[in-house]
C-alpha cells in the first residue's frame, strides 16, 4: 500500500525558515518523480514543485523560486521541502504527492502557518 | 503563467448528470487529470489522461477532452459525490504543473 506521511509543519514568523519532510513507503521511491502541492485555508490546490527520480531536475512555481528548495534522499525514501524567507501567503497545508504523469497518491498534508 | 479555468460551482439533483469543465490553451497537447477533494481530506485522483478511470473509482465518473476544454462527467450524481473537483495539467513544456481553481459540486 502506497503511503506518504508529511511532517515538519508548524508556526513560523515571517522571514523564517522551515523544512518539511515526506516519508514514502509501499512503492519503489527512487522510480518516481515527486511533488509538493499546497492549499491555503479555504482556497484551491496549488502545485509548488517537482523533482526527478535522481534529483537532477527540479521545477518550481514562480512564487517560490529562489526561496524554496525541493530535494530527496532515495536511500531514506524521503522527500523534502526547504522553505526560506517565508511570507504570510505561504500559509497552507502542504501535501507530498507521487507523480505518475500527474500526482496520483497524496499524503494527508502538514500545516504551515506563517504569522507573527 | 499558464492557467486552467473551471466554473466555481455546479449544482445538480441526485440522479442527474453533472458536468464540470476545464479550459486551457495547452490542453490540445497535454492530458487533463481530475481530482475529488472532500472537506478535510486529501485529494483523490478520479480521472487520468483525459478519460481513464483508476481502479476503485465508480463507473459514473468519466472524462473527455476536445480542443482546449476537458470535461469531467458524473452520470447519476449521488449525494456522496458532493466535493470540490480540480483539474490538473502541465504547461506546454511539460515541466510546470497547474491546477484549475476548483469547482464545488453540490448534489441536493
Amino acid at each position: 500500500e502506497v503511503q506518504l506521511v508529511e511532517s515538519g509543519g508548524g508556526l513560523v514568523q515571517p522571514g523564517g525558515s522551515l523544512r518539511l519532510s515526506c516519508a514514502a513507503s509501499g512503492f519503489t521511491f527512487s522510480s518516481y518523480w515527486m511533488s509538493w502541492v499546497r492549499q491555503a485555508p479555504g482556497k484551491g490546490l496549488e502545485w509548488v514543485a517537482n523533482i526527478k527520480q535522481d534529483g537532477s531536475e527540479k521545477y518550481y512555481v514562480d512564487s517560490v523560486k529562489g526561496r524554496f528548495t525541493i530535494s530527496r534522499d532515495n536511500a531514506k525514501n524521503s522527500l523534502y521541502l526547504q522553505m526560506n524567507s517565508l511570507r504570510a501567503e505561504d500559509t497552507a497545508v502542504y501535501y507530498c504527492a507521487r507523480i505518475f504523469r500527474a500526482p496520483d497518491y497524496w499524503g494527508q498534508g502538514t500545516l504551515v502557518t506563517v504569522s507573527s | 503563467s499558464y492557467e486552467l479555468t473551471q466554473p466555481p460551482s455546479v449544482s445538480v439533483s441526485p440522479g442527474q448528470t453533472a458536468r464540470i469543465t476545464c479550459s486551457g490553451d495547452a490542453l490540445p497537447k497535454k492530458y487533463a487529470y481530475w481530482y475529488q477533494q472532500k472537506s478535510g481530506q486529501a485529494p483523490v485522483l478520479v480521472i487520468y489522461e483525459d478519460s481513464k478511470r483508476p481502479s476503485g473509482i465508480p463507473e459514473r465518473f468519466s472524462g473527455s477532452s476536445s480542443g482546449t476544454m476537458a470535461t469531467l462527467t458524473i452520470s447519476g450524481a449521488q449525494v456522496e459525490d458532493e466535493a470540490d473537483y480540480y483539474c490538473y495539467s502541465t504547461d506546454s513544456s511539460g515541466n510546470l504543473g497547474v491546477f484549475g481553481g476548483g469547482t464545488k459540486l453540490t448534489v441536493l
